[in-house]
């Protein structure tokens, strides 16, 4: 079956770029999206169809697939970035989600 | 503005049945697809099902195959998880969440999510 992969956890310091990758067979086939979840509050989309931001998600947010390996870089990270971020892809007959990757604004 | 607000969540008795509902409003359900997304205490998100935009396409995660089952009445704005046979493996809070468009590429909407706790 499908598997996404993703570091258990990212650390950064603040106004530094952040990078969390997902690793999949021939991910770059498939379209990837990313959330934010914050302790105790619902997901969030941060990034949908590999690059694109929904509205209200900061341009410091963006995304990139390629081969196996898709990446969320959050640019000049704050520390209202921090929480547990998530890839997700579909792979034609079921939704995928990567394990997860807590991100420590330090 | 949109808002999932979901129900029926609860304590139940392993092997047996629960629905769960799925509210929306703000805006019609027409056109978008819908997913259902659980969350057990302190682990990641876990996809459950889908149901296409239409109603005419249903998926399940393996996990669940069998016995969920999702539905929707657009007419109500309203989406459903009947889930049967439960075991303690589905203790989680449900999530009820709406595509980005009729494809499967994204979620964008996120209710508040139920708490279901399966246990004797």
């Amino acid at each position: 079956s499908f598997e996404l992969t993703q570091p258990p956890s990212v650390s950064v310091s603040p106004g530094q770029a952040a990078s969390i990758t997902c690793s999949g067979d021939d991910l770059d086939n498939k379209y990837v999206c990313w959330y934010q979840q914050k302790p105790g509050q619902s997901p969030v989309l941060v990034i949908y169809q590999d690059v694109k931001r929904p509205s209200g998600i900061p341009e410091r947010f963006s995304g990139s697939n390629s081969g196996n390996t898709a990446t969320l870089t959050i640019s000049g990270t704050q520390a209202m970035d921090e929480a547990d971020y998530y890839c997700q892809a579909w792979d034609g007959s079921t939704v995928v989600f990567g394990g997860g990757t807590k991100l420590t604004v330090l | 503005q949109v808002q999932l607000v979901e129900s029926g969540g609860g304590v139940v008795q392993p092997g047996r049945s629960l629905r769960l509902s799925c509210a929306v409003s703000g805006i019609t359900l027409s056109g978008f697809a819908m997913h259902w997304v659980r969350q057990a205490p302190g682990k990641g998100l876990e996809w459950v099902a889908v149901i296409s935009y239409d109603g005419t396409n249903k998926q399940y995660a393996e996990s669940v195959k069998g016995r969920f089952s999702i539905s929707r009445d657009n007419s109500k704005n309203m989406v459903q998880l009947q889930m049967d046979s439960l075991s303690a493996e589905d203790t989680a809070v449900y999530y009820c969440a709406r595509g980005v468009d009729r494809n499967y590429y994204g979620m964008n909407v996120w209710g508040q999510g139920t708490r279901v706790i399966v246990s004797s």
